[in-house]
């Protein structure tokens, strides 16, 4: 079936401004992550979600970014007053379950904040 | 937390050669390990995984060796071919964790001279 696809493919925005990203899991996953990827660097976790269980959401790097999903489908990730700093691709992952853990990603968002 | 270190940063071939990139892990109850292989501007893609209930796993080309004792993991490519060229992304998980989030080496970049 479909693999993981993610939404805007880019975004240019104005430091400062909010922006919201989207994730389209594969259907029937019911695992969903969050990672950032900076140029040049490895990825880091931001966000996972497993069904209806509270999300860990221990990766954030701070209250301005958060992230919703409604029971195992669409995730949106929102940054607040953005920052340069913030300026990455997001990618989306998605697993069958917790116990399946292999994670397949999205092509991502590349974010640029000027 | 668990932190994952990846060896070479930068690896250049000649195209039939051996390619061998190594990871390191701190945290011993991890126990999943899937290696990704990124290409320039497209989103990661699993080449292969070792559980920590095995040694070693090949595929092909593409083989796994995991020394849990000494904490280490490695991939090995061999007949390397230019296509071969890319970043490629080891990673650890440990489903003791609320979330099965992969904590990622730094990458390495592997250049197959033709």
């Amino acid at each position: 079936g479909a693999g993981v696809s993610q939404s805007p493919s880019n975004k240019v925005t104005e430091k400062g401004k909010d922006v919201e990203l989207r994730c389209d899991p594969i259907s029937g996953h019911t695992a969903l992550y969050w990672y950032r990827q900076r140029l040049g660097q490895g990825l880091e976790f931001l966000i996972y979600f497993q069904g209806n269980s509270a999300p860990d959401k221990s990766g954030l790097p701070s209250d301005r970014f958060s992230a919703e999903r409604t029971g195992e489908s669409v995730s949106t990730l929102t940054i607040q007053r953005t920052q340069q700093e913030d300026s990455a691709v997001y990618l989306c992952a998605s697993s069958r379950d917790r116990g399946g853990e292999t994670q397949y990603f999205g092509p991502g968002t590349r974010l640029l904040v000027l | 937390g668990e932190n994952v270190e990846q060896h070479p940063s930068t690896l250049s071939v000649q195209e039939g050669d051996s390619a061998v990139i190594k990871c390191t892990y701190s945290d011993s109850a991890s126990n999943y390990f899937p290696w990704y292989k990124q290409e320039l501007g497209k989103r990661p893609q699993l080449i292969i995984d070792i559980r920590s209930n095995v040694g070693e796993k090949k595929d092909q080309r593409i083989a796994v060796t995991l020394n849990k004792t000494a904490k280490h993991f490695s991939l090995h490519i061999t007949e390397t071919q230019p296509e071969d060229s890319a970043v490629y992304f080891c990673a650890a998980s440990k489903p003791m964790d609320s979330s099965y989030k992969l904590i990622f080496g730094s990458g390495t970049r592997l250049l197959v001279r033709p």
